[in-house]
């Protein structure tokens, strides 16, 4: 039973590489969603995608981009890092939103520097 | 963007104590109201989702009230143990399907 999985947990990144942080999830949700967390600024949301084939932006998107694999993954590349994005990343997933609420990742430390 | 604001920021409270704290939403189009519970190095779980005005629900020594029409929600943790600290957050969907959080209050329960 492992609900919505997330890696890396911790990665360390200089300026300008890219990386991509992987979301699976095991619970057949139609919607997953990539959030960050910054200290002060609460879960602010990234991308999200209501179903297998769309993604769409969200608060947050500069500096991303997102890839719905299929209806398990929701990948979150991050194509040139910069400091700014050094974070805490969340992915979440859900049947019902307002039913069920949402089930989230354990997240990612990323590190830029 | 719409604003879901949490009061107070931070709480201590001796075990024990019980405690509540608020979450303020836009009483406009309102679709549901979203509680978790954020323990420190975890992931955010779902507590409640609260769809109708007057709703309150409860899990444990946990429950939640709602009112739609004044746009707010009272979280309420009755005699309240270590284990119960942790960071409350709530969130409201937007008119775009979008999950708005709060920033969160942060219990501490001291022994």
């Amino acid at each position: 039973n492992a609900g919505v999985t997330q890696t890396p947990k911790f990665q360390v990144l200089k300026t300008g590489q890219s990386m991509t942080l992987q979301c699976a999830q095991d619970m057949n949700h139609n919607s997953m969603y990539w959030y960050r967390q910054d200290p002060g600024m609460g879960l602010r949301l990234i991308y999200y995608s209501a179903s297998e084939g769309t993604t769409d932006k969200g608060e947050v998107p500069n500096g991303y981009n997102v890839s719905r694999l299929n209806k398990r993954e929701f990948s979150l590349r991050l194509e040139s890092a910069a400091p700014s994005q050094t974070s805490v990343y969340f992915c979440a997933s859900t049947l019902d939103r307002d039913v069920g609420g949402y089930t989230f990742g354990s997240g990612t430390r990323l590190t830029v520097v | 963007i719409l604003n879901v604001e949490q009061s107070p920021q931070s709480l201590h409270v001796q075990e024990g104590d019980s405690t509540n704290f608020t979450c303020s939403f836009p009483s406009s189009n309102f679709y549901a109201l979203h509680w978790y519970r954020w323990e420190t190095a975890k992931s955010p779980e779902a507590l409640f989702v609260m769809t109708l005005n007057g709703d309150e629900k409860k899990k444990g020594r946990i429950s939640a009230t709602l009112n739609t029409k004044e746009g707010y929600s009272y979280l309420y943790i009755k005699g309240s143990q270590p284990e119960d600290s942790a960071t409350y957050l709530c969130a409201f969907p937007d008119n775009t399907d979008k999950l708005i959080f709060g920033t969160g209050t942060r219990l501490q329960v001291f022994p």
